[in-house]
């Protein structure tokens, strides 16, 4: 089956501790996303990839990290200068960098412990 | 003043009712309207894609842009229980280089 992995479902962070929630998708798209969703927010957007070994800032990167290696991987570290890191995290993926359908995961819950 | 405003619901309706759901927004930019469709717990999933004014029926469900109002809708005929969810809507300018804009979301709970 064609789509977007992410993992973990549910992850818990302690305080001053780095965390990184993985996304997998094997639509070859070459353009992938990284959301925040917060209840009431909609989904806002932290970093997003156009092609391999290239990413920029969405409108809430501070606090988070990402890496583009391999075309099918997006990986976002959720750092310790992150101050509010509860949330739902969304991973997406487009064809070409801007089209307009995107294709999400299933998410994953960070909380705070 | 949010870019894209959508009513946060919750919005209760009977089974087989008819749905209205709405966003407004600012942007007179914006060309490519989108509604998805989040279960509890999951990711979204693109329900209706429409560009510039007009509408779009697929199946039960009908999008509505009117651009000069800057007002979208998605309406739902003999609304299911099953289609109970939470409704974004999502709208983009016709610059490559730019991405999504984002709707808080409408909770919808149909009940039977």
């Amino acid at each position: 089956d064609g789509g977007i992995t992410q993992s973990p479902k549910y992850l818990f962070r302690k305080e001053g501790q780095n965390v990184t929630l993985s996304c997998e998708q094997n639509l070859n798209h070459d353009a992938m996303y990284w959301y925040r969703q917060d209840p009431g927010q909609g989904l806002r957007l932290i970093y997003y990839s156009q092609i391999v070994n290239d990413f920029q800032k969405g409108d809430i990167a501070e606090g988070y990290s990402v890496s583009r290696e391999k075309k099918e991987s997006f990986p976002l570290t959720v750092t310790s200068a992150q101050k509010n890191p509860t949330a739902f995290y969304l991973c997406a993926s487009s064809m070409a960098p801007g089209t307009n359908i995107q294709y999400f995961g299933a998410g994953t819950r960070l909380s705070v412990l | 003043q949010k870019e894209v405003e959508q009513d946060p619901g919750p919005l209760s309706v009977p089974e087989g009712a008819i749905v209205s759901l709405n966003c407004t927004y600012s942007n007179s930019a914006f060309q490519y309207f989108m509604w998805y469709r989040q279960y509890s717990r999951k990711g979204p999933e693109l329900l209706m894609y429409t560009y510039s004014s007009g509408n779009k029926e697929d199946g039960r469900f009908t999008a509505q842009v009117d651009k000069s109002s800057k007002y979208i809708s998605l309406f739902i005929r003999d609304s299911q229980p099953s289609d109970s969810a939470t409704y974004l809507c999502a709208m983009k300018t016709g610059n490559a280089g730019n991405m999504l804009t984002f709707g808080g979301g409408t909770r919808l709970m149909v009940k039977p």
